[in-house]
């Protein structure tokens, strides 16, 4: 399977501790995006990368929240004390891009429940 | 930022034509996208149009563009049990950082 995979596909946590989610994206694909999607609504984007640099982030991405892609490969979401607001479905996302066109696949999700 | 919007439920009968329908805001807006959603599971690309383009059909999937009102639509033809998910439209939100702005996507049902 060449498609974007995450890992762990759900995390149950206590409220206060760190949880690290990870993403492999479609090989050579030089962008990798960090999306939440909460009950009910759309995915809403929270960080990305152009190769191993972050080029940006969302009002979303509190300080608690820090991502990074180390080798332009694959990446890490780590989340510092847990809220329980933090419980969603986190999505990563992959694309090669080609001048202007975009086109972003998706992984499975990591479902986290802060409790 | 932008706003895209979408009805929230869809009913159709199996074998009916489905037609989900989407707003966006962005005037500049060059790719728009259509992704599906199963249940727990992550969103799976339909297809997408050009800015340029008023109509793209890819098999039982037709879409169309009317980019003056800013109106996006998704029909489904034949619409099978298996259609049944949450469909969501996306803008490419190309002034920030060429992420997707997302509807709140429309829960299709296909009634047997």
């Amino acid at each position: 399977d060449t498609g974007v995979s995450q890992n762990p596909r759900h995390k149950i946590t206590k409220r206060g501790q760190n949880v690290t989610f990870r993403c492999d994206p479609i090989s050579e694909h030089n962008r990798l995006y960090w999306y939440r999607q909460t009950l009910g609504q759309g995915p809403e984007f929270l960080t990305y990368f152009q190769n191993e640099a972050q080029l940006e982030k969302s009002r979303l991405l509190s300080d608690r929240f820090s991502a990074e892609r180390p080798k332009g490969s694959f990446s890490t979401l780590e989340i510092q004390r847990t809220e329980q607001g933090d419980s969603a479905m986190y999505l990563c996302a992959s694309s090669l891009t080609s001048g202007r066109k975009e086109t972003q696949y998706f992984g499975p999700g990591t479902r986290l429940l802060v409790l | 930022g932008e706003d895209v919007e979408q009805s929230l439920f869809l009913s159709v009968r199996e074998g009916d034509s489905s037609v989900i329908n989407c707003t966006y805001t962005d005037s500049s807006s060059t790719y728009l996208y259509w992704y599906k959603q199963e249940p727990g599971a992550g969103l799976q690309l339909l297809t997408y149009i050009f800015s340029n383009m008023d109509m793209k059909q890819d098999q039982r999937l037709t879409v169309l563009l009317n980019k003056k009102d800013k109106h996006l639509s998704l029909r489904i033809a034949d619409t099978q049990t298996g259609d049944s998910a949450i469909y969501f439209c996306a803008d490419l939100w190309e002034t920030g950082a060429n992420n997707l702005f997302f509807g709140t996507g429309t829960r299709l049902t296909v009634i047997p």
